[in-house]
């Protein structure tokens, strides 16, 4: 079935750092790729999304690019903030499949100062 | 613009009582999701409702947890009698109804259940 694997966290950075957060994923159609944030005590928000191979979706500083051929979608920033510290959510969408979203586990990630 | 709305935002119960979330999705959103999200579990959908019939609900944990959604603007899921491995925080969802588009989230309902 479809799935979508994170990499495990935390991920702890000091401030200005590049950050990559890893995320591959198993569909069998063809599927729209999300990075959801959660910030501390609040409900999941879209970052960012892209709808087919090649595209780049970006936000806030942070993008992502669909790669069909690796079936990845890495999220990446130049440099984080301290107000970057979140979990973040990949997760895909395939057409047909009844309008859910399949989740990634979560990677949370510390930024210190 | 009001966001995903949910209450109450913090419950505190004892096991065998009944407890019912609520949920107001965004105006003109067809689409509705439970999530529950546990430390051991991670993120996991419950219940998805379209147009407010209920599509999917193979995550439903077992016969104690039921939601309704009797019309466009409010949902409830009720667990009945709730027991200590319910406590978890409950998110509510709503999208305009397509598989590609976004989910806005509103900010949970964390419950305890002693």
């Amino acid at each position: 079935g479809d799935s979508v694997t994170q990499m495990e966290g935390p991920v702890t950075l000091s401030e200005e750092a590049f950050l990559t957060i890893n995320c591959t994923y198993t569909a069998t159609g063809y599927p729209s790729l999300f990075w959801y944030v959660q910030y501390p005590g609040e409900g999941l928000q879209l970052l960012l999304k892209a709808t087919k191979a090649d595209d780049k979706g970006s936000n806030k500083g942070f993008e992502a690019t669909y790669r069909k051929e690796t079936t990845s979608f890495h999220l990446e920033k130049g440099s984080v903030q301290v107000s970057d510290s979140a979990v973040y959510f990949c997760a895909l969408s395939v057409r047909d499949s009844n309008y859910q979203l399949i989740w990634g586990a979560g990677t949370k990630l510390i930024i210190k100062p | 613009d009001a966001g995903v709305i949910q209450s109450p935002r913090h419950e505190v119960t004892e096991m065998g009582q009944e407890v019912t979330l609520r949920c107001k999705p965004i105006s003109g959103h067809n689409s509705l999701f439970w999530y529950r999200q546990t430390m051991m579990r991670g993120l996991e959908l419950l219940i998805y409702f379209n147009n407010n019939v209920p599509i999917d609900d193979s995550g439903m944990p077992e016969d104690r947890f039921s939601a309704k959604m009797p019309n466009a603007s409010f949902s409830t899921l009720k667990i009945q009698p709730s027991e200590p491995r319910d406590s978890a925080v409950y998110f509510c969802a709503s999208s305009l109804g397509d598989s590609m588009d976004t989910q806005y989230f509103g900010p949970g309902t964390r419950l305890t259940v002693l």
